[in-house]
């Protein structure tokens, strides 16, 4: 089955630009959804499809995909963006998929 | 409100079997894919399995660690899905949680998403 790779931390510093990446294959075939999730609570949808938020979400967050990689980026990041972030996906089984996760710190 | 709610979590013993139910409210339950998604202590997302709604043709997929092990049914009428664990694992100590989603093929490509999720129930396996 196929797999979804993540740096494990990434930092940022406030209200600067931040990019976190998520490779895998079943990127060619699905885009790529990302979930954020904070200490003690459920993840939550942050963006899906080509650059889709759901409501509430604010929309320094945005999403680009080339090839087999997808990118979420935060424009302006906040303190309240420290978070672990997950990308997913489904792979060609038809099962799907999570990254590793990738912890940001917000400096 | 659109909402989930998981429920069943408990400690059990390793090769002891458990069922997890996920209520749904605020919305059609029918009319959505259901996934469980579980997190051990520490450690990252892991997808479980889905159950296709019934317009699909209610099948389900697993991940292939708990293939075998577990089953996922539904019950539309009562807007509630279940997770049956049995032959239970230490490893499968976690945090559970369901969530609703949607996929789908477009121009541009296939799409799947979780757009809700409940807050999760503990499964604690141990002797």
């Amino acid at each position: 089955s196929s797999e979804l790779t993540q740096d494990p931390a990434v930092s940022v510093a406030l209200g600067q630009t931040v990019r976190i990446t998520c490779q895998g294959d079943s990127l060619r075939s699905y885009y790529a959804s990302w979930y954020q999730q904070k200490p003690g609570q459920a993840p939550v949808l942050v963006i899906y499809g080509k650059d889709n938020r759901p409501s509430g979400i604010p929309d320094r967050f945005s999403v680009s995909s080339s090839g087999n990689t997808a990118s979420l980026t935060i424009t302006g990041a906040q303190a309240e963006d420290e978070a672990d972030y997950y990308c997913s996906s489904r792979d060609s089984s038809g099962t799907g998929i999570f990254g590793g996760g990738t912890k940001l710190t917000v400096l | 409100e659109v909402q989930l709610v998981e429920s069943g979590g408990g400690l059990v013993q390793p090769g002891r079997s458990l069922r997890l139910s996920c209520t749904g409210s605020g919305f059609m339950f029918g009319d959505y894919a259901m996934n469980w998604v579980r997190q051990a202590p520490g450690k990252g997302l892991e997808w479980v399995g889905f159950i296709r709604s019934k317009t699909y043709g209610g099948t389900t997929e697993y991940a292939a660690s708990v293939k075998g092990r577990f089953t996922i049914s539904r019950d539309d009428s009562k807007s509630i899905a279940y997770l049956q664990m049995n032959s239970l694992k230490t490893e499968d100590t976690a945090v559970y949680y369901c969530s609703r989603s949607i996929f789908y093929y477009d121009f541009w490509g296939g799409h799947y998403y979780m757009d809700v999720w409940g807050k999760g129930t503990t499964v604690t396996v141990s002797s």
